[in-house]
């Protein structure tokens, strides 16, 4: 059963660099088939959408972070990364990798919270 | 940037029927129609439905996703405690280059 794993640091100081890796198990990231996205959600609130990326690395992203999100692939490690630059409090929130299959997110990780604080 | 509209908050009776909406425009739902999702507090969200309005294995049959137009519904049929949940559309927007996400509508199983 494929299953995703967020990891990264859960606090981030203002200004600096948001790093966050998803682990992809029981299944690989190198299919044709998916896509490979991030998606966050700040507390109390809903989900916004910040980027994919195919195994080939494609990428697209949302207009509204796309200055400072950078999304990679590592098909040797079944990972994919996502780099979001000068970080502000608006930043802190869950953020989830997901899998997208036939225009979806069907498959989630279970997110990890990421709050940026001095 | 426009997201799709749903109603914050909806309230029915044990195994009662909800429908929720999600409304558009013709730059996403309809033209590409609407994924839903549900979340339960503190845990990830869970596919119940693909734009073409089937479920994922494992879903159940209580739960009817369907399209009119620029908006989406969500109908789950006898309600029950575990349905209650925050249900969530999403669609591509063509217009936009972006997923977009509805504000989210919290369902109470009362």
């Amino acid at each position: 059963q494929l299953q995703l794993q967020e990891s990264g640091p859960g606090l981030v100081k203002p200004s600096e660099t948001l790093s966050l890796t998803c682990t992809v198990s029981g299944g690989s990231i190198n299919s044709s088939s998916y896509f490979w996205g991030w998606i966050r959600q700040p507390p109390g609130k809903g989900l916004e959408w910040i980027g994919y990326i195919y195994y080939s690395g494609s990428t697209y992203y949302n207009p509204s972070l796309r200055s400072r999100v950078t999304i990679s692939v590592d098909t040797s490690k079944n990972q994919f990364s996502l780099k979001l630059s000068s970080v502000t409090a608006a930043d802190t929130a869950v953020y989830y990798c997901a899998r997208i299959q036939r225009d979806a997110f069907d498959v989630w990780g279970q997110g990890t919270m990421v709050t940026v604080s001095s | 940037q426009a997201g799709l509209t749903q109603p914050p908050s909806v309230s029915k009776g044990l195994r009662q029927t909800a429908t929720l909406t999600c409304t558009g425009n013709s730059n996403n739902v309809g033209n590409q129609g609407a994924p839903w999702l549900q979340q339960h507090q503190g845990h990830p969200p869970k596919l119940l439905s693909y734009r073409n309005n089937s479920r994922p294995s494992g879903i159940s049959e209580r739960f009817s996703a369907s399209r009119s137009g620029n908006t989406a519904s969500l109908t789950i049929t006898g309600l029950q405690p575990e349905d209650e949940a925050d249900y969530y559309c999403s669609a591509w927007d063509s217009s936009l280059s972006a997923w977009v996400f509805g504000g989210g509508t919290k369902l109470t199983v009362l």
